[in-house]
Formats: C-alpha cells, sequence, structure tokens
C-alpha cells in the first residue's frame, strides 16, 4: 500500500530560525512530488513541484529536494516569519497511483514573533 | 487567469437531504480531481474527471456519491442522503494534464450536515 509520511506533526520555532520538514514515501516509481501549504480553514497552496526527473526546485525562501533512492523529500524554510505559519503538506504522483495524489498528514508549523 | 473555483464554500444540509458542490477549473485545464478531508484527517482521493468522462472513481465511497463533468459547466459532485459522517471539507483540483501536470486547488466546500 501506498503511504506517504511526514515528520515531524507539529513543530514550533521562533522567528528567523532555518527549518527542515521532511516527507517520506513508499512508493518509487515516483512522476513527481508536490508541496503545499494550507492555512487554517481555507485550500491548498501550491508551493513547489519536483518532478522525478530533478533533484530540488527554489522558490524564494523555500527549497525542496527530492531522493527517489531514499524515498524522501525535504521542505526547507529560510529565516522563518510567523507568516509562514501554516499546515505543509507534501503529496505524492507515482506510477502506481496514476491519477491520484497521495497525501501525508501534514507538519502544522507554528512561527513565534 | 482565475484559480480553480468552488462553490458554495460553505454548505449547511440536514440529514437526509442533497448536497451539491461545484468546481470550474482553471482556465485551459480540462483533467478535474475531487477530494476529501475529514476533521483531523488527510485529504483523500475521491474521483478523477476529464470533460464527460470518469476516468478514475475508485476513491468515491459506493453509495450515494455521484461525479460528473459536463461538455459545459462546472464539475458537480452530489451527495445523496446525506449523514453526519459527511460533514467534511471537499476539495477539487485541476491540471493540465494527467500525470506530470501541477495540481491547483480550490478554497473547497466545507460541508456541516446537522
Amino acid at each position: 500500500k501506498q503511504e506517504v509520511t511526514q515528520i515531524p506533526a507539529a513543530l514550533s520555532v521562533p522567528e528567523g530560525e532555518n527549518l527542515v520538514l521532511n516527507c517520506s514515501f513508499t512508493d518509487s516509481a515516483i512522476y513527481n512530488l508536490q508541496w503545499f501549504r494550507q492555512d487554517p480553514g481555507k485550500g491548498l497552496t501550491s508551493l513547489l513541484l519536483i518532478q522525478s526527473s530533478q533533484r530540488e526546485q527554489t522558490s524564494g525562501r523555500l527549497n525542496a529536494s527530492l531522493d527517489k533512492s531514499s524515498g524522501r523529500s525535504t521542505l526547507y524554510i529560510a529565516a522563518s516569519q510567523p507568516g509562514d505559519s501554516a499546515t505543509y503538506l507534501c503529496a505524492e504522483l507515482s506510477v502506481t497511483s496514476g491519477s491520484r495524489l497521495t497525501f501525508g498528514e501534514g507538519t502544522q508549523l507554528t512561527v513565534n514573533p | 487567469n482565475a484559480g480553480v473555483m468552488q462553490n458554495p464554500r460553505h454548505l449547511v444540509r440536514r440529514r437526509g437531504q442533497e448536497a451539491r458542490l461545484r468546481c470550474s477549473p482553471m482556465k485551459g485545464h480540462s483533467h478535474v480531481y475531487w477530494y476529501r478531508q475529514l476533521p483531523e484527517e488527510g485529504l483523500k482521493f475521491m474521483v478523477y474527471l476529464q470533460k464527460e468522462n470518469i476516468i478514475d472513481e475508485s476513491g468515491m465511497p459506493k453509495e450515494r456519491f455521484s461525479a460528473e463533468f459536463p461538455k459545459e459547466g462546472p464539475s458537480i459532485l452530489r451527495i445523496q442522503q446525506v449523514v453526519r459522517g459527511d460533514s467534511a471539507a471537499y476539495f477539487c483540483a485541476s491540471s493540465l494534464g494527467w500525470g506530470t501536470g501541477e495540481a491547483f486547488f480550490g478554497q473547497g466546500t466545507r460541508l456541516t450536515v446537522v
């Protein structure tokens, strides 16, 4: 059964700290991996998409990496800000899953001023 | 270019009523997906549609749930005879293509069954 796991489930950091969110997946036949942000009561905002042929993607203070051999992806957030507080979700699209994204449970991030 | 539009944002239904959730994909996108997020749970795939076709409905409950994406107009997720356990956030996503396309999500419809 295809699974996506995110660690930690919750994280609280002081403003300005660099942090790493982890995502692991069991299906190595991956098309792409996507990171999303979800604010309370809101929809999902796509942050970064990494294709299977890529190792990493960067957007502003965000950097996402993909290691297919170990089944892991990380989201690095530099110089965190209170506005970064949200739930971060990773989702895998794989050969096995076909058309569906398989989501992790998310990491709830709180950045304290 | 408007994003994925879902309406209504909030929907309250009494047990036994019908709920109809609408989704208009991003302009140019012909692939639509529905996901459900139950309270304190992750997002789960429900159904994948293209215009006038259901491609994959393996995540749909066997009864009371149906989806369509007509040639004209939005995609509709229909829940008949709603029960309390249907209370959840329902998200629609769209993409340009299958397999490698980035998925863009709407704001969701929060269904409450009373």
